[in-house]
């Protein structure tokens, strides 16, 4: 059972456009929610992260927004570039305990 | 370069053979998972060590085995390869299991693309 549920599975955004991942999670213990990016044949790595205490964090093009009440967070990319084609994963843990990963995003974005 | 180094980067293995994925990091983290990524379904947590000498099962430990006999190492070791375990394994390392100690999160390495025959 995922404890994290990530939409959608997949978008193509135009050059310029703005690409939104939402993720929704359950366990109201969770207190750090990170985004990471995955380039293919690479790993993972760490874009952005937030602590429920904010409700949104930005960093360049890239914008988290976090819903406490709704249990929701979302990544924002505005401006999207063709570099920025890539898998996204949500994330989220809670103290000490482990990262709880979502099904991951495939974005495109078309010249 | 420091990171988290996975070797090999590509293996086909028959079923029913065994085989172990070397992970390794140098950044003296004590934190240290392995992930196996498949089509629509993410990460799934397989296996983590918190420390030198201790190792806990993840969602899916079926079929696989580790241990951490160093800070620097976590092997990942394929008892008797099946189908089903035809995936890219992921080696990823932290201060902390939340990975939010540090502004750097999780280190991935780049992974070991596996499939069984």
């Amino acid at each position: 059972q995922q404890q994290v549920k990530q939409s959608p599975q997949s978008l193509i955004v135009q050059k310029g456009g703005i690409s939104i991942i939402n993720c929704a999670y359950e366990n109201t213990a969770f207190d750090y929610f990170p985004w990471y990016q995955q380039f293919p044949g690479k790993g993972p790595a760490l874009l952005i992260a937030i602590r429920p205490d904010v409700s949104e964090k930005k960093e360049g093009r890239f914008t988290i927004s976090f819903n406490k009440s709704a249990k929701q967070f979302s990544l924002h990319i505005m401006d999207s570039q063709p570099g920025d084609s890539a898998t996204y994963f949500c994330a989220a843990s809670m103290g000490w305990g482990k990262l709880q990963f979502g099904a991951g995003t495939q974005v495109v974005v078309t010249p | 370069n420091a990171g988290v180094t996975q070797t090999p980067k590509f293996q086909v293995l028959k079923t029913g053979q065994s085989m172990t994925l070397q992970c390794a990091q140098d950044m003296n983290h004590e934190y240290m998972s392995w992930y196996r990524q498949d089509p629509g379904m993410g990460l799934r947590l397989i296996h983590y060590s918190v420390g030198a000498g201790i190792t806990d099962q993840g969602e899916v430990p079926n079929g696989y085995n580790v241990s951490r006999s160093t800070t620097e190492d976590f092997p990942l070791r394929l008892l008797s390869a099946a189908p089903s375990q035809t995936s890219v394994y992921f080696c990823a390392s932290s201060y902390s299991a939340g990975g939010y100690t540090s502004n750097y999160g999780y280190t991935f390495g780049s992974g070991t693309r596996l499939t069984v025959v």
